[in-house]
């Protein structure tokens, strides 16, 4: 099956800063999201994105399918901020299984104030 | 409703026991989909309904684990004779389509078998 991976595992930042985190998926995706695992185990939707760009407020995502990469964008990071980010794909040709989702490892980040 | 809910929010049973968590999807929703996550890792896909047929459930690690969603709306994951391995997070999403395109999230059910 389709292989997402997620980079990097963990990231400590100082309130402020700004930061990158990567999803690579080995395959062909119709959907890709993006969420945000908070504390009390809620997975919150970020984006929405199997190709293009995409910006609210602070976050901003960018998905290359034919690259087979998304990057998920965080700037002036805030201490709410921190969590664990997962990223999620569907996988071509599962159309059986509807839009099942395949997830990376996560991202944990932990913003200090 | 509003989002997706889940209940219980936690559950310890002990071993042997039986369990059955319960997901009300978003009203509208065609598509349901259980997941399990482990402490430390992304959620895995268990099982998937399109309004009431279960369409995909390779996902079950077990014949312990049974799904249903009789009138394509609330479903129930049903895990019997529980064990220590079936601790983690089941967590309950849905997707207003068949396919897709969006899938949202409950609060998931903490499942701890002692």
């Amino acid at each position: 099956g389709i292989q997402v991976e997620q980079s990097p595992p963990d990231l400590i930042l100082q309130e402020g800063a700004n930061s990158t985190l990567r999803c690579n998926f080995s395959d062909s995706v119709n959907n890709l999201q993006w969420f945000h695992q908070n504390p009390w185990g809620q997975l919150i939707n970020l984006f929405y994105i199997p190709s293009g760009t995409k910006q609210n407020g602070r976050l901003s995502a960018t998905t290359v399918a034919t690259e087979r990469y998304s990057l998920l964008y965080i700037s002036s990071s805030q201490t709410t901020d921190s969590g664990v980010y997962f990223c999620a794909v569907e996988a071509r040709g599962q159309e059986t299984s509807g839009s099942r989702l395949t997830f990376g490892e996560g991202t944990q980040l932990t913003v200090n104030p | 409703g509003a989002g997706v809910s889940q209940s219980p929010r936690y559950k310890v049973a002990k071993r042997g026991q039986d369990v059955a968590l319960r997901c009300d999807p978003i009203s509208g929703h065609v598509s349901l989909f259980w997941y399990q996550q482990a402490l430390g890792q992304g959620p895995e896909f268990l099982t998937y309904f399109q309004n009431e047929a279960q369409l995909d459930k390779s996902g079950l690690p077990s014949d312990r684990f049974f799904a249903e969603r009789p009138e394509g709306s609330v479903s129930t994951l049903k895990i019997q004779r529980t064990q220590q391995e079936d601790s983690a997070v089941y967590l309950c999403a849905s997707s207003r389509g068949a396919w897709g395109p969006e899938a949202f999230f409950g609060q998931g059910t903490r499942l701890t078998v002692v």
